[in-house]
């Protein structure tokens, strides 16, 4: 079955730290992928996709993510983190342009002073 | 403009009981998605409405079904209710196709079975 992963199911950062959080998905031919961002009792905020072209996206609140074919990954980056960055972040994949998106278990991350 | 909404946000069920959960979609939307979130199994896909018709439907038993109505706006139904079914439900409207691509996600509807 298709799957995505996340390897990091905490990630502890400070307040003007960089951040990469990973992302790997099972092979897809033409992937559709995306990140989102939940705070707690709230629903889900898109923060970036990629269908195609550039391999690096630019989203909302400073991140960016990069598609790596040949490493099946799609990683999430923000060069310095603000405390209001903590919350629980998922990668999610559309694995051939017109199925149910398939998200990752998510990482929950903690932004400390 | 107004987001998807879902109501109610919260709701109390007892096991054996049957729920219903409403999804208003943002005006102009023609797809709705249902996601089931819970601790352990995260995020699942419960199914997706198109123009009235079901699209796709994901590995949930029959006791879930759905429907869409002309204005866009879709019901989830769960009968029978089940300690395992306590999570949050939340809706995803799109206009786009793919409709993941330009998915919006409500604030969801807080489910616990008692």
């Amino acid at each position: 079955a298709q799957s995505v992963t996340q390897p990091d199911i905490h990630i502890t950062v400070s307040e003007g730290a960089s951040l990469e959080l990973r992302c790997n998905y099972s092979y897809g031919a033409t992937p559709y992928l995306f990140w989102y961002v939940q705070s707690p009792g709230q629903g889900l905020q898109l923060l970036l996709k990629y269908f195609s072209g550039d391999t690096l996206v630019q989203g909302i609140k400073g991140f960016e993510a990069e598609f790596k074919r040949s490493q099946s990954s799609f990683n999430l980056r923000k060069p310095s983190v603000h405390w209001s960055d903590a919350a629980e972040y998922f990668c999610a994949v559309d694995f051939s342009g017109n199925t149910p998106l398939v998200f990752g278990k998510g990482t929950r991350l903690s932004v400390i002073a | 403009k107004a987001g998807v909404t879902q109501t109610p946000r919260y709701l109390i069920k007892t096991r054996g009981q049957q729920v219903t959960l409403s999804c208003s979609p943002i005006s102009g939307h023609r797809s709705v998605s249902w996601y089931q979130q819970t601790p352990g199994q995260g995020l699942q896909f419960l199914f997706e409405y198109f123009s009235e018709t079901q699209r796709n439907k994901g590995n949930f038993p029959g006791r879930f079904s759905g429907r869409q109505f002309s204005n866009s706006r879709s019901e989830m139904n769960v009968s029978t209710l089940e300690l395992g079914d306590s999570a949050l439900y939340l809706c995803a409207s799109s206009w786009e196709e793919p409709p993941s691509y330009g998915y919006t996600f409500g604030s969801g509807t807080r489910l616990t079975v008692v």
